[in-house]
């Protein structure tokens, strides 16, 4: 099966500086999406990107469907950006596979 | 953005004992919800799909008579782990598909201990 890889796994990063996550598929997709797990454990939807670019304030995020990634980018880290950032790829017959996540650490 | 309702937001049971989870979509209608659960420093893992008025389909190694699903509006799925055991503890979290874009908006999750 289809297989999503994040990368990198954990990243500590001090308040202000600027980050790349990455997100890789091994097939074709019918969407993408990026969601942040908070520490409390709530999914916030990020973007809804099969393909393009979208910003949305210090985020912004980029996906070349014929190359199979997608790219996050989070500006000015701030310490409510700590977390874990989700990939997940949506499928036919609404399949949806998720990465395991990059773990985001911002120190203050 | 669209909101998905999870209720409730944790849960503490005896074993044994049987527990219900609503998921509903507040602002649109999903005619798909999935349903997930979440072990410690892990990502999720899809447990079923629930289909409005259908039966919903399990992944392979979810216990069917274990995690009932119920979808019987568009707006609302539950899910229900019956006869709990520790094991079964865990952060269970629900998505819906906006009909209309195909977006996944998720629930605030259910934090489940079976004592």
């Amino acid at each position: 099966g289809i297989q999503v890889e994040q990368s990198p796994p954990d990243l500590i990063l001090q308040e202000g500086a600027n980050s790349t996550l990455r997100c890789n598929f091994s097939d074709s997709v019918n969407n993408l999406q990026w969601f942040h797990q908070n520490p409390w454990g709530q999914l916030i939807n990020l973007f809804y990107i099969p393909s393009g670019t979208k910003q949305n304030g210090r985020l912004s995020a980029t996906t070349v469907a014929t190359e199979r990634y997608s790219l996050l980018y989070i500006s000015s880290s701030q310490t409510t950006d700590s977390g874990v950032y989700f990939c997940a790829v949506g499928l036919a017959r609404d399949k949806i596979i998720f990465g395991k996540g990059t773990r985001l650490h911002i120190l203050p | 953005g669209a909101v998905v309702s999870q209720h409730p937001s944790w849960v503490i049971c005896k074993s044994g004992t049987s527990v219900k989870i609503e998921c509903r979509s507040l602002d649109f209608q999903a005619t798909t919800m999935f349903w997930y659960r979440q072990f410690p420093k892990q990502s999720l893992m899809l447990m079923a799909t629930s289909n409005e008025g259908s039966k919903a389909t399990y992944e392979q190694g979810v216990e069917k008579d274990k995690f009932l699903i119920n979808h019987a509006s568009l707006t609302l799925s539950t899910l229900t782990v019956t006869s709990a055991h520790p094991e079964d503890s865990s952060f269970y979290i629900c998505s819906a598909r906006d009909s209309a874009s195909g977006e996944l908006f998720f629930g605030e999750g259910s934090r489940l201990t079976v004592l």
